[in-house]
């Protein structure tokens, strides 16, 4: 059965840092690019960064450029996201995914259940 | 960007009616476009993609169909548990991928 946990989300100062975790399992990890949605209060969903399965290549939103970094451990089978220099408008809460097919991380087929980020003083 | 804009916002039907939901792209994006379902408290779920293809374990009531600018998510009789919010989403502009507002249908 595929598995995605997320973990990391907090409330946290505008400013601040967070590391959110998504650890995997289910599937060959390593093989599959991976991506970071969020979703504001009620609001829909927003493409936030994407990886490729190697770790090699990654791919960010401009709303997050320059603060956020996409990475992964395929040792640990885990995706990161470091995120830094937060703002208020970065509250949501933040699902990983996987990608439909390996190579191709423009669909995504399995997601996690999501972890909160509040950004506020 | 390419923005992508549903409607209606809301669609309030009963068990057993057809519903049809739409979606409209900013400009072309081919048949790049899927349809997730996302219920309160719950991650999304891929039901269509290439506009037409069903995904894994997705009923056959739930149909695709649209190309270029036009899009639409067909559920020919309703079930309780279709009741949700339905997002679409391209790919025709990776890496930047968008989504559209969203549905929310309603049970009337």
């Amino acid at each position: 059965e595929v598995q995605l946990l997320e973990s990391g989300g907090a409330l946290e100062q505008p400013g601040g840092s967070l590391r959110l975790s998504c650890a995997v399992s289910g599937f060959t990890f390593s093989t599959f690019a991976m991506s970071w949605f969020r979703q504001a209060p009620g609001k829909g969903l927003e493409w936030v960064s994407s990886i490729t399965a190697s770790g090699d290549s990654t791919y960010d939103a401009d709303s997050v450029k320059g603060r956020f970094t996409i990475s992964r451990d395929n040792s640990k089978n885990t995706l990161y996201l470091q995120m830094n220099s937060l703002r208020a408008e970065d509250t949501a809460t933040y699902y990983c995914a996987k990608a439909l097919v390996a190579s191709a991380n423009w669909y995504f087929d399995y997601w996690g259940q999501g972890t909160l980020v509040t950004v506020s003083s | 960007e390419i923005v992508l804009t549903q409607s209606p916002a809301t669609l309030s039907l009963s068990p057993g009616e057809r519903a049809t939901l739409s979606c409209r792209a900013s400009q072309s994006v081919s048949t790049y476009l899927a349809w997730y379902q996302q219920k309160p408290g719950q991650a999304p779920r891929l039901l269509m993609y290439d506009a037409s293809k069903r995904a894994t374990g997705i009923p056959a009531r739930f149909s695709g169909s649209g190309s270029g600018t036009d899009f639409t998510l067909t559920i020919s009789s309703l079930e309780p548990e279709d009741f949700a919010v339905y997002y679409c989403q391209q790919r025709s502009n990776w890496p930047r991928l968008t989504f559209g507002g969203g549905t929310r249908m309603e049970i009337k």
